[in-house]
Parts: structure tokens; sequence; C-alpha cells
């Protein structure tokens, strides 16, 4: 089994949709959590955090649960520019180590 | 300012060669670290660097794969007799610290023939 798994899609979507991506994480030890956004052919950036309690940044919601040991994103009014992969990443141990899943495509379409 | 660099931005040789892939992280930024990533899939952790020592090079696949940072600053990934599977982008990535956010080069995209 993979440390983190996400679903790969792809997800096609219109304009203005809302859609979600999950993510499940096999280490209940993990300290920390991320996603990262990597446009094609291009480096992985920061996305955002994930906190236990939820953040939100824009259009964009994060959420763990612990006890599950999972991960969403939430994209409200997609835009073309949404158009991208969206890697889920866990720090097992709080050291540098980041293990990244394989990333679930999104191409929002007009 | 500027972020991480990585050269050779491509890297083109033949089965048994050896290469070195490089890496200058942002300035100031004492943990560097090596990911590789294959078509299709997340990064895979190498190794990453706190200082000049590596702290943990759990990922390195195996005794071909090596990495120096030896001043603090700059890294070199060294394969020896490079295999058909060693080819994908070799990440590197920078932070201030250990637990900071990582920001990532642009990658060096190795094809072994």
């Amino acid at each position: 089994r993979k440390e983190v798994e996400q679903d790969p899609g792809p997800f096609n979507v219109p304009e203005g949709a809302t859609v979600a991506f999950n993510c499940t994480y096999s280490n209940s030890a993990s300290q920390s959590f991320f996603w990262y956004r990597q446009d094609c052919r291009k480096e992985p950036k920061l996305l955002m955090s994930v906190y236990s309690s939820g953040n939100e940044d824009g259009r964009f919601t994060a959420q763990l649960n612990r006890a599950s040991q999972y991960i969403s994103l939430l994209i409200r009014d997609s835009k073309l520019s949404d158009s991208a992969t969206y890697l889920c990443v866990v720090n097992p141990g709080n050291t540098g180590k980041l293990i990244f899943g394989q990333g679930t495509t999104l191409q929002v379409k007009p | 300012g500027a972020g991480v660099s990585q050269t050779p931005s491509n890297k083109v040789t033949e089965k048994g060669k050896y290469v070195e892939l490089r890496c200058d992280p942002i300035s100031g930024h004492t943990a560097l670290y090596w990911y590789r990533q294959s078509l299709g899939q997340g990064p895979e952790f190498l190794i990453y660097f706190q200082g000049t020592g590596a702290a943990d090079d759990s990922g390195l696949p195996n005794d071909r794969f090596f990495a120096v940072r030896p001043e603090g600053s700059v890294s070199t990934l060294k394969i020896q007799r490079t295999e058909r599977g060693d080819s994908a982008v070799y990440l590197c990535a920078s932070s201030r610290g250990m637990t900071e956010t990582q920001y990532f080069g642009p990658g060096t995209r190795l094809l072994v023939l």
C-alpha cells in the first residue's frame, strides 16, 4: 500500500464548478500535511498547508481528519487557470522528508 | 529574490555513464532536499541535508547514487553506471529550516539511453 494515496483522475469540470479531491495516508503518526500544485513540466509549488481545524484561502478549503487519516481539498468557482495536478503531501515525522501522493489532475473547461 | 536553480535543465546520457546534477538553493536556506519524479507519479524523496551533513539518505535507491553538499550551499547529486530506469526528473528543494516550507527548483530531466 502506498503511504499517500490519491485518485489520479483526470477530473474534467466546467468553469465555475466546485470540485473536491481526497487523499488518504497510512502513517498515523504523521505530523504535517500540505497540498502542492504542479503545472505541466513545472516544479511543485505549495498551495496550502492543512490544519486539523481546517483552513481556507480564497476559493480553496483544506480539511484534515486525523481519525480517518484523510485529507481533502475543495476548490470553489473553478477557473481555467486552476487546471493543474494537485499533490497531497505528508510530512511523516516533522523531519525534512516529504511523502507525495501520485497527484490528481484537474482540467477546467470553458 | 532568486529561487532554487538546477543545472543542467536537461541531460541525455548513455547507459553505464556517470552524471552529476547540480542544485543552487535559495540564499540562506540551510536545508536542501533531492527528489526524483517519474512520469505520472509524485516526487519521491531521495536525500536531505541540514547544513553540510546528510540528515536522511533513506530514499537513495542504491549505492550508485550519492550526494554531497561540501560547503552547506550548493549540492551535487551523482549517479554512477546509469541505467535506463534512472530516467526521471530530478528535483531539488530548499527551506530555511527542516520544518519550513520547501521551495522547488525547475528540475533536471535525465534521459538514459
